[in-house]
């Protein structure tokens, strides 16, 4: 099955500096990759997505980047904001199946 | 609005009890899901469901159980045989088949007394 690996478990950067998370996934026919914000005693929501026929996708201050090839797909933050601080959960996904997700990193924007 | 609502948000069970946790949804979603967040760790997967009266055991299904009777719910049920039942637990749903990533619910945080 799909195996998902997420780097790093914990971020924390400066405000206005950026934050990149990493995601690498084994299974070739995974097509769809989402990114979702977990906030403190909630439930993750998607933020953003990307799929097998695009390299790259920007939503204002964050974007994602999909290498097939290599397999690795990930988040970038910039101009982060106290209000980016949360856990952040890679997946990937097949149109048959379910989503695998990697394990999230903890993300801390210090003012 | 359309969404998924999880009740109760706190739950508290004794040890030897079954507790239900329900999860409702008016998205008209096909699949839902059921998973287990441990404080500090990622989602692991419980059961999850395609269709009206079919489901799939997950990663860690052992303890559980789960009914789909309904397309809108997808109740969970935590057995006395679940051996570290504390935890948060996050119901979701999507659209099978297509991707369009998940819609969560606002979890249930079981605590055992």
């Amino acid at each position: 099955g799909e195996n998902v690996e997420q780097h790093p478990s914990t971020l924390s950067v400066q405000e206005g500096d950026s934050a990149v998370i990493k995601c690498t996934y084994s299974d070739s026919a995974s097509n769809y990759f989402p990114w979702y914000k977990q906030e403190l005693g909630k439930g993750p929501q998607l933020i953003i997505d990307i799929r097998s026929n695009v390299g790259e996708k920007k939503d204002q201050r964050i974007a994602v980047t999909l290498n097939k090839t290599a397999k690795h797909f990930s988040l970038h933050i910039t101009e982060t904001q106290p209000e980016d601080s949360a856990v952040y959960f890679c997946a990937a996904s097949t149109n048959a199946g379910k989503s695998t997700f990697g394990d999230g990193t903890t993300l801390t924007v210090k003012p | 609005d359309g969404g998924i609502t999880q009740s109760p948000k706190y739950l508290f069970r004794k040890e030897g009890q079954n507790v239900t946790l329900s999860c409702e949804q008016n998205l008209n979603h096909d699949a839902m899901y059921w998973y287990r967040q441990d404080p500090g760790q990622g989602l692991r997967l419980i059961y999850y469901s395609q269709i009206v009266n079919d489901f799939q055991k997950g990663d860690i299904a052992e303890g559980y159980s789960v009914s789909r009777e309904k397309k809108e719910s997808f109740p969970l049920t935590v057995t006395s045989a679940q051996k570290n039942p504390t935890a948060f637990y996050l119901c979701a749903s999507s659209i099978w088949g297509l991707n369009y990533g998940y819609t969560f619910g606002s979890g249930t945080r079981l605590t055992v007394v």
